[in-house]
């Protein structure tokens, strides 16, 4: 089973709505990390997390980490065509570690 | 430019022929590292460096080999290379320490067919 668990596996949503993706770790995190990627592309950074609690937000994209630093979650508000990809949480057990990925999830957005 | 290289960006072989993907950054990075990525199983790390001459097994280190005898440089060797490892890899780099973590760094990537 994946240590980091990634929901939905795969989105379909109407331009303008709004949309959350989770990742969740049975472990303690110690960096949340967030990326987009277009199938079979580069991987495009968005945000690191590494607080219990924390909050970073980038145009309309919002990423939260929770108290216990277990869970995460991307908001993105007012979908457009241009969100449309694979978003990917990445986390780190403890720093200059193994780097663990979730599955990722398949972002479409609909005109 | 900030950048991670990766070459070849593309490779076809055939089994058993001995081959190596290069990475290279410029970045003055300490921590580096490869991953694979496979439809259905995400990204998968491979090896991962904290510094030179220092590395350490992934998840899924079978088949490969690293060295990392320069900071800036980190090859990843398919001794023996499989159908198994048709793959897209990519390498990354970060400044992470070991006492704090910082944003990886990817290459754009190497896509791997082994025929």
């Amino acid at each position: 089973s994946q240590e980091l668990e990634q929901s939905p596996q795969s989105l379909i949503v109407q331009e303008g709505k709004n949309l959350t993706i989770n990742c969740t770790s049975s472990k303690t995190l110690y960096g949340l990390y967030w990326y987009k990627q277009k199938y079979g592309e580069g991987l495009i950074f968005l945000m690191m997390l590494q607080k219990g609690g924390e909050e970073k937000s980038h145009e309309k994209i919002t990423a939260k980490l929770d108290e216990k630093k277990q869970q995460s979650s991307l908001h993105i508000t007012a979908s457009q065509p241009s969100h449309a990809g694979i978003y990917l949480c990445g986390a780190d057990l403890f720093p200059g570690g193994k780097l663990i990925f979730g599955q990722g999830t398949e972002l479409s957005v609909k005109p | 430019e900030a950048q991670v290289t990766q070459n070849p960006r593309y490779l076809i072989t055939v089994t058993g022929k001995k081959l190596t993907v290069t990475c290279s950054q410029n970045m003055n990075h300490e921590y580096m590292s490869w991953y694979r990525q496979d439809p259905g199983l995400g990204l998968r790390q491979i090896y991962y460096s904290m510094n030179v001459e220092v590395t350490d097994k992934g998840d899924v280190p079978e088949g490969y080999k690293v060295s990392r005898k320069e900071k800036r440089n980190f090859p990843l060797i398919l001794e023996s290379p499989s159908p198994n490892q048709t793959s897209l890899y990519f390498c990354a780099s970060s400044l992470s320490t070991g006492e704090t973590s910082y944003e990886q760094y990817f290459g754009p990537g190497t896509r791997l067919t082994v025929t």
